[in-house]
């Protein structure tokens, strides 16, 4: 659902289920884009990257899907497990400045039961 | 391995004081980011060095300033303190500006409570 003020989006999954986080992206001019976890009280990690000339991107659990065209961008994490419970942020840039000066959407909130 | 080192980890400050966060990228790692995140918020970017000097700059506020010294450290000073700067401040370091698949890792973060 839309997050409001403070509260993330959420999305419960049980444990070894698929999950799917969305998430659109404001800026067509951006090129690159990464998915990022962050559990309490850390940094955010990263999880996988993808860019504009590709439209999907696997890695290990992992598979970041790129639609340009509606400017939406998915994360599937297959076999979802207790440890991938966080919150998940996708981030934007546009090449030609600083690699890592991005844009991070709303993060959503992934709680995985056991 | 080594991480990106901030420190401190958690701060306390009045209104309309000063705080300095540092920031101690991985080793060879020449750029480094700032990152404002605010409580339930997104991180906000704030700004960037590359060699020491101003790379980028974000939504950082004039009371702020930044800089990176020869050993490729960072530090953020925040002056004129007021109760909206208490927030999560994350530095992120990597190799190389403007160069493809150079993966930003991301400290631990300084939390920052302005009381």
């Amino acid at each position: 659902g839309e997050s409001v003020g403070l509260h993330l989006p959420t999305l419960s999954v049980q444990e070894g289920d698929n999950s799917i986080i969305n998430c659109a992206y404001s800026n067509s001019a951006s090129d690159y884009f990464i998915w990022y976890k962050q559990e309490s009280g850390k940094g955010p990690q990263f999880i996988i990257d993808i860019r504009s000339n590709m439209d999907k991107r696997q890695g290990q659990r992992v598979t970041v899907l790129l639609n340009k065209t509606v400017k939406h961008l998915s994360l599937q994490i297959a076999a979802t497990q207790p440890g991938d419970s966080a919150v998940y942020f996708c981030a934007e840039n546009i090449s030609g400045g600083s690699n890592y000066k991005l844009t991070f959407g709303k993060g959503t909130l992934l709680t995985v039961n056991p | 391995a080594a991480g990106v080192i901030q420190s401190p980890r958690h701060l306390i400050k009045e209104k309309r004081e000063t705080a300095t966060l540092k920031c101690y990228p991985i080793p060879r790692h020449d750029t480094v980011y700032w990152y404002q995140q605010g409580p339930g918020q997104d991180p906000q970017f704030l700004i960037s060095f590359y060699e020491k000097m101003q790379s980028d700059k974000g939504s950082i506020p004039d009371r702020f300033s930044a800089q990176q010294f020869s050993d490729y450290h960072s530090e953020l000073n925040m002056s004129s303190l007021e109760l909206g700067d208490s927030a999560l401040y994350f530095c992120a370091s990597s190799h190389s500006y403007r160069t493809d698949d150079t993966e930003a890792f991301f400290g631990q973060g300084t939390r920052l409570t302005v009381v």
